[in-house]
């Protein structure tokens, strides 16, 4: 199953873009990569997720390298509601297509 | 439509009792989990159920039982707490018809403490 790597913190200003790197070398070909973020130890939340072209949703972009190596989370105008845990996730395919979460991003959007 | 539930939000329980952990889902999803969140930590797949009648086990599934009788249901089972199942526990789930996207909708957890 294919892992990823995520810087353990991030500090953003408020009202700039937030970009969360995310290391997948090991995906393979047919997996998803999915981020989700967890604010304040609720249950996390879906973001976005891409296979191979570049994303976008109302909450945020995804940028995909081509070879599929890496990819880029990007909160455009990051408020300070968006401070939380960030998790890049390839999906676990052997039960039953559960999320394989590792440590995540702790980002912190100041004022 | 409520989402995901769960109840307890939070429980104390002593070395040895045992309790379950409620999860229900209005939202017809055929695939259900539980996670563990230990402090600090990113979740880990306890037991994961692809219909009724359908589980099996996750990573880390030992100390706990799991049943599906209905698709909206999905209890987890503690027999015998311990100190190491100190955690936070979070139900999900998802609708999957086949490859590719399948978001997960999670519960707001169960804070779980055994002493």
């Amino acid at each position: 199953d294919a892992k990823t790597t995520q810087p353990p913190s991030m500090d953003c200003a408020e009202g700039r873009a937030a970009n969360l790197p995310c290391n997948h070398s090991t995906i393979s070909g047919n997996e998803y990569v999915y981020w989700y973020r967890q604010i304040h130890s609720q249950g996390p939340q879906y973001i976005i997720h891409g296979l191979k072209n570049n994303e976008t949703n109302e909450m945020a972009s995804l940028i995909i390298t081509e070879d599929r190596k890496s990819s880029t989370l990007i909160l455009p105008h990051a408020t300070l509601r968006d401070t939380a845990v960030y998790y890049c996730i390839v999906r676990v395919s052997n039960s039953g297509y559960a999320l394989n979460f590792g440590k995540g991003t702790s980002l912190l959007v100041t004022p | 439509n409520a989402g995901v539930t769960q109840t307890p939000k939070f429980r104390i329980l002593k070395i040895g009792q045992s309790m379950t952990l409620q999860c229900t889902q209005d939202m017809n999803h055929n695939y259900m989990y539980w996670y563990r969140q230990d402090p600090g930590m990113g979740l880990k797949l306890i037991y994961y159920s692809v219909g009724a009648g359908i589980t099996d086990k996750g990573e880390v599934p030992n100390g706990y039982n799991v049943s599906r009788s209905t698709t909206e249901d999905f209890p987890l089972r503690l027999e015998l707490a311990a100190p190491s199942q100190t955690s936070v526990y979070f139900c999900a789930s998802s609708y999957f018809a086949g490859a590719g996207y399948n978001e997960q909708f999670f519960g707001p957890g169960t804070r779980l403490t055994v002493l």
